[in-house]
């Protein structure tokens, strides 16, 4: 069952703009988590936010987490060709047992 | 830095066929997962273990079995392939099961006909 819910489901954007990818789940969360998969590859770990922050930033990578409205953005500032890929939020959700649930994804074109 | 690595990349079976798909991670991790990507799915999880000689059941079980006899190796068995099993498998790793980010192979494209 999804818990996470990308939107929206693709994106295309210029070279140079922001990208901006939204995220929704429906139940309490330990962390939040955005991965990024190249067509053909496996996904990469992006960033890792837990339930008691608000904004993480990891190089061009900006996280916000909103518990209250149970929503997370990824912002890419600045994009380039190569962020050209699948990006996908995944859940930790609490209670015993849980497992990392992801989301369907977002397919984001940088046009050069 | 091998990280993740999945066998074979590419697998074409025949409906009733068994095959195992293999999983070795060299990164000393406890916990260790399977999930299946179809398109417009995103990922499900079939089965994951917490370390060696503990397997559970994830979203999609059916049709799939895992043991876990090292930390290292974690083999998924299809034991009757069919057309619905037909799919891209990926293998992740993690340090625990929770809070930890988790580290993908490349996967493993099966097709079965």
């Amino acid at each position: 069952s999804q818990q996470g819910e990308e939107d929206p489901q693709a994106l295309s954007i210029q070279e140079g703009e922001n990208a901006t990818m939204n995220c929704s789940y429906k139940t309490s969360i330990n962390n939040l988590q955005w991965y990024r998969q190249n067509s053909g590859r496996g996904l990469v770990h992006l960033i890792l936010i837990r339930s008691n922050e608000r904004e993480k930033h990891s190089g061009r990578l900006r996280v916000t987490l909103d518990t209250s409205k149970k929503s997370s953005s990824l912002l890419i500032t600045a994009s380039r060709a190569a962020d050209t890929a699948s990006y996908f939020c995944a859940t930790d959700s609490t209670g015993a047992n849980s497992k990392l649930t992801f989301g369907k994804g977002i397919t984001l074109s940088v046009r050069p | 830095n091998a990280g993740v690595t999945q066998t074979p990349k590419f697998q074409v079976l025949k409906t009733g066929q068994s095959m195992t798909l293999q999983c070795a991670q060299d990164m000393n991790h406890e916990y260790m997962s399977w999930y299946r990507q179809d398109p417009g799915m995103g990922l499900r999880l079939i089965h994951y273990s917490v370390g060696a000689g503990i397997t559970d059941q994830g979203e999609v079980p059916n049709g799939y079995n895992v043991s876990r006899s090292t930390t290292e190796d974690f083999p998924l068995r299809l034991l009757s392939a069919a057309p619905s099993q037909t799919s891209v498998y990926f293998c992740a790793s993690s340090r625990g099961p929770s809070g930890s980010p988790l580290h993908f192979g490349n996967g493993t494209r099966l097709t079965v006909t």
